[in-house]
């Protein structure tokens, strides 16, 4: 089966600086890779998602980029701000259903 | 998009009692759902599959029998943790995602904090 790793597991920024996390992923079927944040004890919410005909994504200050050939994605995350401090999940799926492998979290604190 | 209802968000029980989480899909049908397990600042841990109509298939090293799911409609499928104890205490999280869209974005339930004291 799939097997994502992310890194890294706690990251610490200044406010306004960069935050990126990366994930790798082992099955070369997944073509479907979501971000999710989670703050607190609320459920994750998608804040970007790449497909793999695709090699990045960019959504204001948030993007995605993908290396199908190396098997690794990654979040960019620009002018921090401490409301982007949570947890930040990605996750991999193909088209055989609705199965979601995720990584194993990073929680980002944004230091004001 | 999609909603995803949990219920309770919230349970505290008594070591040795049986609790019954329920996860609803409001505006459309779910044949799968899938329940999660996520310890404090953890991951998503992929509990088992619930399959409308058949058995819920569970992920290697959870207990069947400590884990009842039942997928009775296709809008609601249960998680039942039974005679919990301290250990079970957890964030579990339920998701589903309409028909015909798989390979897009997963849709979440509230999640339930369960404490057992």
């Amino acid at each position: 089966g799939e097997n994502v790793e992310q890194h890294p597991s706690t990251l610490s920024v200044q406010e306004g600086d960069s935050a990126v996390i990366k994930c790798t992923y082992s099955d070369s079927a997944s073509n479907y890779f979501p971000w999710y944040k989670q703050e607190l004890g609320k459920r994750p919410q998608l804040i970007i998602d790449i497909r793999s005909n695709v090699g990045e994504k960019k959504d204001q200050r948030i993007a995605v980029t993908l290396n199908k050939t190396a098997k690794h994605f990654s979040l960019h995350i620009t002018e921090t701000q401490p409301e982007d401090s949570a947890v930040y999940f990605c996750a991999a799926s193909d088209d055989t259903g609705n199965q979601f492998y995720f990584g194993t979290g990073t929680s980002l604190t944004v230091i004001p | 998009g999609a909603v995803v209802s949990q219920h309770p968000s919230r349970v505290i029980c008594k070591s040795g009692t049986s609790v019954k989480i329920e996860c609803r899909s409001l505006d459309f049908q779910a044949t799968t759902m899938f329940w999660y397990r996520q310890f404090p600042k953890q991951s998503l841990m992929l509990m088992a599959t619930s399959n409308e109509g058949s058995k819920a298939t569970y992920e290697q090293g959870v207990e069947k029998d400590k884990f009842l799911i039942n997928h009775a409609s296709l809008t609601l499928s249960t998680l039942t943790v039974t005679s919990a104890h301290p250990e079970d205490s957890s964030f579990y999280i339920c998701s589903a995602n309409p028909p015909g869209r798989a390979n897009t974005e997963a849709f979440f339930g509230q999640g339930t904090r369960l404490t057992v004291v």
